[in-house]
């Protein structure tokens, strides 16, 4: 059974600072990985899906990385900005499943 | 295009009384899915649907749950009897055949 977890739960840091989130994941059969960003009382929203068989995806300050044989993904946020200020997700769906299982995700707060 | 819709975005109910959500895929996607995010807690898959059938429904709980895609109209996740416990966001996903699922806002589901 997949579990995937993230490190830490909450986080704080001033604006501008680099910072990276972590996310961990128990089985390495998986097909992709994804970063969502989740703001209170809203959805999801989709920040970057990185497929099985790459090693990062960027978009803008944005940048994820996957290493599939240690079950782990990063996703780097450079500059951050107080509009950072979310709850970040990351999930994994298997081999051979449609289904994506969640990490319990990060609370990113950004001091201005 | 319009995203996938779900609706009604809040929903109270009283102890005992049912609960019916309601999604609209994306023009296009075949595929529904229902999650649910109890406070404090991650996304939880629930069940996963095509056109007229359930293909997984390995995360539903056994009693009172119950989902359908029928081939004209949204899905329709069903609550009967709802107890306390099942006050969380419910949130339905759409996608293509095997491709990125996209998340609709989510309904709160606050059962007094």
């Amino acid at each position: 059974k997949q579990e995937v977890t993230q490190i830490p739960a909450a986080l704080s840091v001033p604006e501008g600072e680099n910072l990276v989130l972590n996310c961990s994941f128990t089985d390495s059969a998986i097909y992709n990985l994804q970063w969502f960003r989740q703001d209170p009382g809203k959805g999801l929203t989709s920040l970057l899906l990185i497929q099985s068989s790459q090693r990062e995806q960027t978009s803008g300050r944005l940048n994820a990385s996957l290493d599939k044989s240690s079950g782990r993904s990063t996703l780097y946020i450079a500059a951050s900005q107080p509009g950072d200020s979310a709850t970040y997700l990351c999930a994994v769906r298997g081999r051979g499943n449609e289904k994506l299982t969640f990490g319990t995700g990060t609370r990113l707060t950004i001091i201005p | 295009n319009a995203g996938v819709m779900q609706n009604p975005r809040h929903l109270v109910r009283r102890r005992g009384q049912e609960a019916r959500l309601r999604c609209s895929p994306m023009k296009g996607h075949s595929h529904v899915y229902w999650y649910r995010q109890l406070p404090e807690e991650g996304l939880k898959f629930m069940v996963y649907l095509q056109k007229e059938n359930i293909i997984d429904e390995s995360g539903m709980p056994k009693e009172r749950f119950s989902a359908e895609f029928p081939k004209e109209g949204p899905s329709i996740l069903r609550i009967q009897q709802v107890v306390r416990g099942d006050s969380a966001a419910y949130f339905c996903a759409s996608s293509p055949p095997g491709e990125t699922q996209y998340f609709g806002p989510g309904t709160r589901l606050l059962v007094l």
